[in-house]
């Protein structure tokens, strides 16, 4: 079963708007890391955020986590057009097992 | 350059003729899985293993088989693939099971 649900499913934006995805989880967790995957290929990891951190940066990516709500979030600022991608959560349960939710497509117009 | 590589990109087969992606990472890298990705499901992990001589099933591992023999390498076998395998496959590779993966390009499966 998917661990984590992110939301929205889809999102298009204007370039320069700030884009927001959600993922929630259900049970307790090591850390949380956000990836990004451009069409078809292969993904690239973004950020990892501990279960004792409630907010990290990194660059225009901020990503927050409320683990008494169990979800995270990713702010993109000032998107570019080549941020347009797919973006996943995943969650590291248990014996450090990492499980992927099905992800939010983030289309930026220019 | 650090990286994951997988081979082949893409291959077209018909069922029941057993295949092998291959999986190499340069890292020295400990922990190395496979995940298949369809639309809509995100992605699922399939097998991995937490060290030379060490595998545990994933989720959907049903079909496939691995083998870590050495450090750097792990690769998926098929040994009677169906047209419901047909998917996009990742190889990754990690230090442990709970860090940073480092994704390979993929490999774009289709059983006819």
């Amino acid at each position: 079963s998917q661990q984590g649900e992110e939301d929205p499913q889809a999102l298009s934006i204007q370039e320069g708007e700030n884009a927001t995805m959600n993922c929630s989880y259900k049970t307790s967790i090591n850390n949380l890391q956000w990836y990004r995957q451009n069409s078809g290929r292969g993904l690239v990891h973004l950020i990892l955020i501990r279960s004792n951190e409630r907010e990290k940066h990194s660059g225009r990516l901020r990503v927050t986590l409320d683990t008494s709500k169990k979800s995270s979030s990713l702010l993109i600022t000032a998107s570019r057009a080549a941020d347009t991608a797919s973006y996943f959560c995943a969650t590291v349960r248990v014996r450090n097992k990492l499980v992927f939710g099905a992800g939010t497509i983030l289309r930026v117009k220019s | 350059e650090a990286q994951v590589t997988q081979n082949p990109r893409y291959l077209i087969t018909v069922t029941g003729k057993k295949l092998t992606v291959t999986c190499s990472q340069n890292m020295n890298h400990e922990y190395m899985s496979w995940y298949r990705q369809d639309p809509g499901l995100g992605l699922r992990q399939i097998y991995y293993s937490m060290n030379v001589e060490v595998t545990d099933k994933g989720d959907v591992p049903e079909g496939y088989k691995v083998s870590r023999k050495e450090k750097r390498n792990f690769p998926l076998i098929l040994e009677s693939p169906s047209p419901n395998q047909t998917s996009l496959y990742f190889c990754a590779s990690s230090f442990e099971g709970r860090d940073t993966q480092y994704f390979g390009p993929g490999t774009r499966l289709t059983v006819l």
